[in-house]
């Protein structure tokens, strides 16, 4: 396992259409996050899972976003009626937090790079 | 409010000479702190963290950071700067009562060292 993989790296849809992202977290980690980046700003969070729950998601930017992580393993965030200000880098990451909490040192895959034409 | 500042958009530094990349930061318990590095056309990469104990943490490729409570602040240093060390760099802070362990960004640095 080398490492977070994402699945497209470039993705470019009409307005309208709809999109859906993979994530591959690495394998033993049990949290997984997705953030959106437009240029020149952080990452902003939208939604994380540990296993295969969904714990938090009112960061979600409209009920056209979701998440989904069916198995506790990939991840995919799918968005619906896409609009030009949807353009932006989607980045995933996991971690390994243990019950007792934990330091949460985030892994980040290389990121699917959304333009809306 | 959480939030993290990282004032300067953009530093300039000389190879070999000593660096520093300035975050401050804001959260209503203790922090959880991180800095990742970002490059071109590539995800973040984490340098380093301050969780606890010594206030000054080494990381990758020669970088340290700084904790220093009374400022809250947590600024990464080089005292070597190399040009491969251009890139974005992020701050990142986490108040370590945050249930859902929420990382808050800063809006990043970029550094250019130049040969």
């Amino acid at each position: 396992d080398t490492g977070v993989s994402q699945d497209p790296r470039h993705k470019i849809t009409k307005r309208g259409q709809n999109v859906t992202f993979r994530c591959d977290p690495i394998s033993e980690h049990n949290r997984l996050y997705w953030y959106r980046q437009t240029l020149g700003q952080g990452p902003e969070f939208l939604t994380y899972f540990q296993n295969e729950a969904q714990l938090e998601k009112s960061r979600l930017l409209s009920d056209r976003f979701s998440a989904e992580r069916p198995k506790g393993s990939f991840s995919t965030l799918e968005i619906q009626r896409t609009e030009q200000g949807d353009s932006a880098m989607y980045l995933c990451a996991s971690s390994w937090t243990s019950g007792s909490g934990g330091t949460d040192e985030q892994y980040f895959g290389p990121g699917t790079r959304l333009t809306v034409t | 409010a959480q939030s993290v500042a990282q004032p300067e958009d953009q530093v300039n530094v000389a190879e070999g000479n000593p660096l520093t990349v300035k975050c401050t930061y804001s959260v209503s318990g203790n922090p959880y702190l991180f800095w990742y590095v970002q490059y071109p056309n590539r995800g973040l990469q984490f340098l380093l963290k301050y969780i606890t104990g010594d206030n000054l943490v080494k990381g990758s490729y020669g970088f340290e950071a700084e904790f220093n409570k009374s400022q809250t602040s947590f600024h990464l240093k080089k005292p070597s700067a190399l040009v491969s060390d251009s890139a974005l760099y992020f701050c990142a802070v986490r108040d370590v009562m945050d249930s859902n362990y929420q990382l808050i960004w800063g809006a990043g640095t970029k550094l250019i060292i130049k040969p």
